[in-house]
């Protein structure tokens, strides 16, 4: 079993969609959490970190499960602007994984 | 503002050539410094990361090296390249919280072997 895993995707939504992003992590001793967004041939670039409780920052809005080990990212009224690869990221101690990213496509 | 840059861009280099890709960070103090590859549609793959001056942990045993010969300051080398060598290779920090923060990128360099 992969240390974190995110279904690959593409998810290809219209504009104005609202689409969720899921991934597991496997070791119940991870202690921080992160969704990235790398663009095509670009570097991955922090999006927002995970917190317990939710939280959300303008159309994106995270969520973290520790019992379960699931983290997920949702985007509200998608915008075509969205469309990139969205990774996942769990840390704990100087461990940092990444998700190998799901694609999102966004349509006009 | 901490920045990080990383250089080149791109590169091309032969195989069985030497590389060295050059990373340094601004505005703060003592990072947390990571090299990774990313090969075409893949993740991301962690190669090294650094505490401090001098210090180094390889996460994957391969004809590629890093050092850190100042405190904001990180190479990453090899003496002969192979054609698996091609990918992305990017470069992180973080502060020195703890292994628990997260990470900023620099711009990447890609890398083609011929």
């Amino acid at each position: 079993r992969k240390e974190v895993e995110q279904d690959p995707g593409p998810f290809n939504v219209p504009e104005g969609a609202t689409v969720a992003f899921n991934c597991t992590y496997s070791n119940s001793a991870s202690q921080s959490f992160f969704w990235y967004r790398q663009d095509c041939r670009k570097e991955p670039k922090l999006l927002m970190s995970v917190y317990s409780s939710g939280n959300e920052d303008g159309r994106f809005t995270a969520q973290l499960n520790r019992a379960s080990q699931y983290i997920s990212l949702l985007i509200r009224d998608s915008k075509l602007s969205d469309s990139a690869t969205y990774l996942c990221v769990v840390t704990g101690g100087f461990k940092t994984i990444f998700g190998a990213g799901t694609r999102l496509f966004v349509k006009a | 503002s901490q920045t990080i840059h990383q250089w080149p861009a791109t590169l091309v280099q032969p195989v069985g050539s030497p590389l060295s890709l050059e990373c340094t960070v601004e505005g703060t103090s003592n990072p947390n410094l990571y090299w990774y590859r990313q090969a075409a549609g893949r993740g991301l793959q962690l190669l090294f990361y650094s505490v401090g001056i001098g210090q180094i942990s390889s996460e994957v045993p391969q004809n590629l090296s890093a050092s850190r010969p100042q405190d904001r300051q990180f190479i990453l080398s090899s003496k002969k390249l192979l054609l698996s060598d091609s990918g992305f290779y990017l470069c992180a920090w973080s502060t020195p919280l703890g292994g628990n923060q997260p990470q900023h990128f620099g711009d990447g360099t890609r890398l083609s072997i011929l």
